[in-house]
């Protein structure tokens, strides 16, 4: 695709509910990132996956989050019993290769909220 | 832990001004830097990529160096317009393969 996809664009949810939040990178990117970032605040990291598996998963917050991408291209954060301390813009990014010397390219975002 | 810090967080400047934004990385073995924008309720936009081996990188009126030993990295911005007006984010990356935000520094060009 021409860039990184995110959907939906916007999202409220009441607090208790389950979400799933959509990533589709740009065609041929290997590793695909996911952020999160608070209002006023830089994006911070949640998980790395280098084609179908999840290299780095350091990021998350807690048990209740968790994130897929069964055939390396698009990916899925899926956030169980949402809290109002969820909302925040969910961010992806996509890169050629391991992101060492390859730049990265993120999507629009998926604004959260948990009412 | 990488940490990165950005200063100022807030800068206003009349257009037509050459402006400096600046960033600050606690440790130096990083792989490269990148430097963002991001528009309000927008998503990241990538301006420039400088791998550890190069000082700097240029495009069009920006131009981002890199001085590891010391942990910074400086965006110049020529001849700035209001359409310049932004957040603007830099990250670096380590050996962990993940990039480390710093919190921003808000921009608005004043027309």
């Amino acid at each position: 695709g021409a860039g990184v996809s995110q959907t939906p664009s916007n999202k409220v949810t009441e607090k208790g509910k389950y979400v799933e939040l959509r990533c589709d990178p740009i065609s041929g990117h290997t590793a695909l990132y996911w952020y999160r970032q608070s209002l006023g605040q830089g994006p911070e990291f949640l998980i790395y996956f280098q084609g179908t598996g999840a290299a780095d998963d350091s990021g998350l917050p807690n048990d209740r989050f968790f994130a897929v991408r069964p055939e390396g291209s698009v990916s899925t954060l899926k956030i169980q019993r949402t809290e109002r301390g969820d909302s925040a813009v969910y961010l992806c990014a996509s890169s050629l290769g391991p992101i060492l010397n390859t730049e990265a390219f993120f999507g629009q975002g998926t604004r959260l909220t948990v009412v | 832990k990488q940490e990165v810090t950005q200063i100022p967080a807030a800068l206003s400047v009349p257009e037509g001004e050459n402006l400096v934004l600046n960033c600050s990385f606690t440790d130096s073995a990083i792989y490269n830097l990148q430097w963002f924008r991001q528009d309000p309720g927008k998503g990241l936009t990538s301006l420039l990529l400088i791998q550890s081996s190069q000082r700097e990188q240029t495009s069009g009126r920006l131009n981002a160096s890199l001085d590891k030993s010391s942990g910074r990295s400086t965006l110049y911005i020529a001849a700035s317009q209001p359409g310049d007006s932004a957040t603007y984010l830099c990250a670096v990356i380590g050996g962990a393969q993940k990039l480390v935000f710093g919190q921003g520094t808000r921009l608005t060009i004043n027309p």
